[in-house]
């Protein structure tokens, strides 16, 4: 069965830093992998997934994510942190075509002024 | 080009009461999932349709929870009769084809069971 895991609870990041939301899976065969954040009192949205092809992924918001088949890892980036990107971050893989679709736990970033 | 739509937004009842939310996704997109999302945790899969078949329902606790996708377009998940720990919300995605496709979530229902 597909689980996914996000080791940190809470990330701090101070604005104008670079910051780093881990995320690590295990899947049976090719992985389908998907970044999304929730923002208080509203849905997930979309921020950028790994299907296949180059290992490094740009998405919304400036972010982007490398996708490391080795260490089983989907880690979620950014340059250059805004407070407004606090918010909760949930990392989600599946395969076989979206059966078993498997959210983390979430982290949640905060973004220090 | 719309959202996805869930109702009601907030439902309060009492355990062992029955409750049921209502989802209408995407114009066109041919899957859609029912997840719950316990507060503080990952949203965790109840059920996926692909149309109106049911491609899995493996996490839905099928004692208490059941769910319809009639026509392949609207779609309604019940709870009968509900429990403290149902206490969660409740979201709606749908996807346009497969696995590779983004999902777009509703707002969510948030259910509150005393």
């Amino acid at each position: 069965a597909q689980s996914v895991a996000q080791p940190e609870d809470q990330v701090n990041v101070a604005e104008g830093n670079p910051l780093t939301v881990k995320c690590t899976y295990s899947v049976s065969g090719n992985p389908y992998l998907f970044w999304y954040v929730q923002y208080p009192n509203r849905g997930l949205q979309f921020l950028l997934k790994y299907i296949t092809g180059d290992n490094l992924v740009k998405g919304s918001y400036g972010f982007e994510a490398e996708f490391n088949k080795s260490q089983t890892s989907f880690h979620l980036k950014k340059p250059s942190a805004l407070v407004s990107d606090s918010a909760l971050y949930f990392c989600a893989v599946t395969h076989n075509y979206g059966q078993n679709f498997v959210f983390g736990p979430g982290t949640r970033l905060s973004v220090l002024p | 080009e719309a959202g996805v739509a869930q109702s009601p937004r907030y439902k309060i009842i009492e355990k062992r009461q029955s409750v049921a939310f209502w989802c209408n996704p995407i114009s066109g997109h041919a899957t859609l999932y029912w997840y719950q999302q316990i507060l503080g945790q990952g949203p965790k899969l109840l059920i996926q349709f692909q149309n109106n078949g049911v491609v899995d329902d493996s996490q839905l606790p099928k004692d208490r929870f059941s769910a319809e996708r009639l026509k392949g377009v609207d779609s309604t998940l019940k709870i009968q009769p509900a429990k403290l720990e149902d206490s969660a919300v409740y979201l709606c995605a749908s996807v346009r084809a497969g696995g590779s496709d983004t999902q777009y979530f509703g707002p969510g229902t948030r259910l509150t069971v005393l």
